[in-house]
């Protein structure tokens, strides 16, 4: 079975530092998805990679595959409050779609000013 | 569009109490899950139904059955809880979209046996 491992599990970061998670997988990523949590909230999407080197950015937040498609790598430009929470990644587990995710144990992450 | 619901948010129940926890999406999704985290373990999954009328074990699905009643609800039902499962209940739906199967979350349902 499919196994994703997250580093570092937490992370403490100033204001306006840059951070990096990764999330490497015992298989072939088919489909690698991240989402974040609030502490205390449901799960919120944030990106989907499915190409080998296939890199994608929103805000300040940008996730890469890496082109063997097992490993991720996201990271976060300029840290801001509103980016503390768990960062989860995700993959598909069966390679076909509508299958469930496989998930990471998180990475916390916590923005002091 | 009110997305992934789920009812109730908390609940406390005593050991040996059975309760069913419910699931409801308006997104027209065919598959739906029910995960549950603990700390340090992230999600694991426990029942999931790829179709109306289907449903399959995940990961940890001992203690736990489920019905999906129709293509919008999922209920997961405990028949007699125990301290072990005192965790965050997760229900997800998700369908193909331009070839991204992006699942969606509830809110989770935070559930307390003692």
């Amino acid at each position: 079975s499919q196994e994703l491992e997250q580093s570092p599990q937490s992370l403490i970061v100033q204001e306006g530092k840059n951070l990096t998670i990764n999330c490497t997988s015992s298989k072939t990523l088919y489909g690698l998805y991240w989402y974040k949590q609030k502490y205390g909230e449901g799960l919120i999407f944030l990106m989907m990679l499915q190409k080998g080197g296939e890199e994608k950015s929103h805000e300040k937040i940008t996730a890469k595959l890496d082109e063997k498609k097992q490993q991720s790598s996201l990271h976060i430009t300029a840290s801001q409050p509103s980016h503390a929470g768990i960062y989860l990644c995700g993959a598909d587990s069966g390679g076909s779609g509508n299958t469930p995710l496989v998930f990471g144990k998180g990475t916390r992450l916590s923005v002091i000013a | 569009n009110a997305g992934v619901t789920q009812t109730p948010k908390f609940q406390v129940l005593k050991t040996g109490q059975s309760m069913t926890l419910q699931c409801a999406q308006d997104m027209n999704h065919n598959s739906m899950y029910w995960y549950r985290q603990d700390p340090g373990m992230g999600l694991r999954l426990i029942y999931y139904s790829a179709s109306e009328g289907t449903t399959d074990k995940g990961e940890v699905p001992n203690g736990y059955n489920v019905s999906r009643l129709n293509k919008r609800e999922f209920s997961l039902r405990l028949e007699s809880a125990a301290p072990s499962q005192t965790s965050v209940y997760f229900c997800a739906s998700s369908a193909v979209q331009d070839a991204s199967y992006e699942q969606y979350f509830g809110p989770g349902t935070r559930l307390t046996v003692t």
